[in-house]
């Protein structure tokens, strides 16, 4: 069964760079030709894709986000990582990542981690 | 704002149907059958339960179906109950710059 775990920091500073981790088990990043991809959720708000990259390190991205992101996979420790740019309090949010059910598809996403709440705050 | 648009809340009574629309344009929900449907509880991570408009994925019951029409789509639950009560969010495949987008969500409430 696949499974999805983020980590990283619950709390940024404005300005500073947001960096999270996905650790996939039950499955490789690098073989099952998916895309894997992060998603959030500001608080009490509505589900925004953010980017998602191939194993190859084909990435997509959100172009309201485009400037500030970069998504990156280690296939060495079978994981893929966020990291967002410039953070302010906009940016807090529940970070999800997630892989959609289709290889070579951006989405539907049927794996979901549990996600993680980032704050950014002084 | 989303770029999908949902009702903010619906409800219903245990036993009744309800239906949450999904409204697009032709660039997204009008131009492709690429229209999923998730389930979120609180402080849970989304749940898929709808793919390709109006397929349901292993283990998710028939009480929940989809359909669309033009630039809409919908989600139908019939046969309410009580853990039904959660978010739902659309998302669909876009032509656009964008790729993926959702919905803003709507609120079930099961009286």
């Amino acid at each position: 069964q696949l499974q999805l775990q983020e980590s990283g920091p619950g709390l940024v500073k404005p300005s500073e760079t947001l960096s999270l981790t996905c650790t996939v088990s039950g499955g490789s990043v690098s073989s099952s030709s998916h895309y894997w991809g992060w998603i959030r959720q500001p608080p009490g708000k509505g589900l925004e894709w953010i980017g998602s990259i191939y194993s190859s390190g084909t990435t997509y991205y959100n172009p309201s986000l485009k400037s500030r992101v970069t998504i990156s996979v280690d296939t060495s420790k079978n994981r893929f990582s966020l990291k967002l740019s410039s953070v302010t309090a906009a940016d807090t949010a529940v970070y999800y990542c997630a892989r959609p059910m289709y290889s070579s598809s951006l989405q539907p996403f049927d794996y979901w981690g549990q996600g993680t709440l980032v704050t950014v705050s002084s | 704002q989303s770029a999908l648009t949902q009702p903010a809340s619906v409800s219903g009574s245990p036993g009744q149907s309800i239906t949450i629309s999904c409204t697009g344009t032709s660039s997204d929900v009008g131009g492709y059958n690429y229209v999923s449907w998730y389930q979120q509880h609180p402080g849970k991570a989304p749940k898929f339960i709808i793919y390709e408009v109006n397929s349901r994925p292993s283990g998710v019951p028939d009480r929940f179906s989809g359909s669309k029409s033009g630039n809409t789509a919908s989600l139908t639950i019939s046969g309410l109950q009580a853990e039904d009560e959660a978010d739902y969010y659309c998302s669909s495949y876009t032509r656009s710059s964008t790729l993926v987008v959702f919905g803003g969500g709507t609120k079930l409430t099961v009286l």
